[in-house]
């Protein structure tokens, strides 16, 4: 299978940890995204990288996140010092054109 | 970013056409219309994705209307295995997807 892949699928801390998680995109694809979705609601946007160079992040993603690219290939999102509204499903995708390919998501739950 | 109306929820029964709808009145000239779908505990899916002209592919069809201010996404037979939520969203090339809370499809068998 070459799609997205994410690790791990799920993920459970306490408060005040930090966590770490990991996309693989498809090969070759350039554009890599990080969306957050909680219960009910529709994936919301984090951030973006085209390459290693991340050229978006919404004001969601506080100074509690970190997202790196290192060449471009897989990306790693973390979370320091965790919060219980940070419980949700973290989702990666890649693209090379105009289709966004999702991975089957992170879900992250806060104690 | 432009917004996009669509109902919560929707029903279908298994084998027939479904057809959800998706309003967006206040779509620039250069907003592509998507369409992405979500089966429980996935993530989204790509179903298809015009700008004026009607679109199909082997999933389904999109038809636009001429003013483009509304576009409905058609599954022509129904299975319980599009069971999901579908999401209609306004987006520049290769920018970001802005989801809303989309529409809730459920099959009837």
């Amino acid at each position: 299978d070459t799609g997205v892949s994410q690790n791990p699928r799920h993920k459970i801390t306490k408060r005040g940890q930090n966590v770490t998680f990991r996309c693989d995109p498809i090969s070759e694809h350039n554009r890599l995204y990080w969306y957050r979705q909680t219960l009910g609601q529709g994936p919301e946007f984090l951030t973006y990288f085209q390459n290693e160079a991340q050229l978006e992040k919404s004001r969601l993603l506080s100074d509690r996140f970190s997202a790196e690219r290192p060449k471009g290939s897989f990306s790693t999102l973390e979370i320091q010092r965790t919060e219980q509204g940070d419980s949700a499903m973290y989702l990666c995708a890649s693209s090379l054109l105009e289709t966004q390919y999702f991975g089957p998501g992170t879900r992250l739950t806060v104690l | 970013d432009a917004k996009t109306t669509q109902p919560n929820s929707m029903e279908s029964n298994e084998e027939e056409p479904v057809h959800l709808p998706c309003n967006h009145s206040t779509i620039s000239g250069t907003d592509y219309i998507h369409w992405y779908r979500q089966l429980p505990s996935q993530g989204p899916e790509y179903v298809i994705h015009g700008l004026t002209s009607n679109v199909n592919n082997r999933m389904a069809s999109l038809a636009i209307a001429e003013d483009r201010k509304s576009s409905t996404l058609i599954l022509h037979r129904a299975t319980l295995r599009d069971a999901a939520v579908y999401y209609c969203i306004l987006r520049l090339p290769n920018e970001k997807l802005t989801f809303g809370t989309g529409t809730r499809l459920t099959i009837i068998p």
